[in-house]
């Protein structure tokens, strides 16, 4: 089936340790995004991807790094400049400004 | 910077009702606007998608409209039930997407 696939589901983090988490569409999306969740808030955008190795940082980028070397890849890195980096994070995928199609999202928690 | 709002926060209403949720937004130079419903702990499962020169979608009991001009859009849910119950999120998408902080929707039995 088509779809994208976030990897892993939970993750938990050390105090000044670096995570990267996993974002891998089979759509042959050109775009990705990904975005960061809190409670009951929406969406925020981290970085987006129009092309491979093309990419642009959004609204709260600080403290995050990725990579687009696949178009089929689009991994989240945080570092250990992220202060609060517990949240629910969501990668997604779009081709062409049309419909937006999301993962299951990683739960990231600081311990 | 588009903005984009929801109204109500959250909502509850008895099983069988017909309800409109509205999303709101300040930039109408827009390509498209989407409707996502959102469980606990899950991902967006896209419901409904309005490219900017259409009025409105219609997916079996959700119906979408979208009035560009006044940065507004409602989603109408037809006789409600309570696997209904979730988050409803709507998205602005100029080039790149903004999200509204969402409604709430509790349906009971």
């Amino acid at each position: 089936d088509g779809g994208i696939t976030q990897s892993p589901k939970y993750l938990f983090r050390k105090e000044g340790q670096n995570v990267t988490l996993s974002c891998e569409q089979n759509l042959n999306h050109d775009a990705m995004y990904w975005y960061r969740q809190d409670p009951g808030q929406g969406l925020r955008l981290i970085y987006y991807s129009q092309i491979v190795n093309d990419f642009q940082k959004g609204d709260i980028a600080e403290g995050y790094s990725v990579s687009r070397e696949k178009k089929e890849s689009f991994p989240l890195t945080v570092t250990s400049a992220q202060k609060n980096p517990t949240a629910f994070y969501l990668c997604a995928s779009e081709e062409g400004n049309t419909e937006a199609f999301f993962g299951q999202g990683t739960r990231l928690t600081v311990v | 910077k588009q903005e984009v709002t929801q109204i109500p926060a959250a909502l509850s209403v008895p099983e069988g009702e017909n309800l409109v949720l509205n999303c709101s937004f300040t930039d109408s130079a827009i390509y498209n606007l989407q409707w996502f419903r959102q469980d606990p702990g899950k991902g967006l499962t896209s419901l409904l998608l309005i490219q900017s020169s259409q009025r409105e979608q219609t997916s079996g009991r959700l119906n979408a409209s979208l009035d560009k001009s006044s940065g507004r859009s409602t989603l109408y849910i037809a006789a409600s039930q309570p696997g209904d119950s979730a988050t409803y999120l709507c998205a602005v998408n100029a080039g790149k997407s903004t999200f509204g902080d969402g409604t709430t929707l509790t349906v009971k039995p």
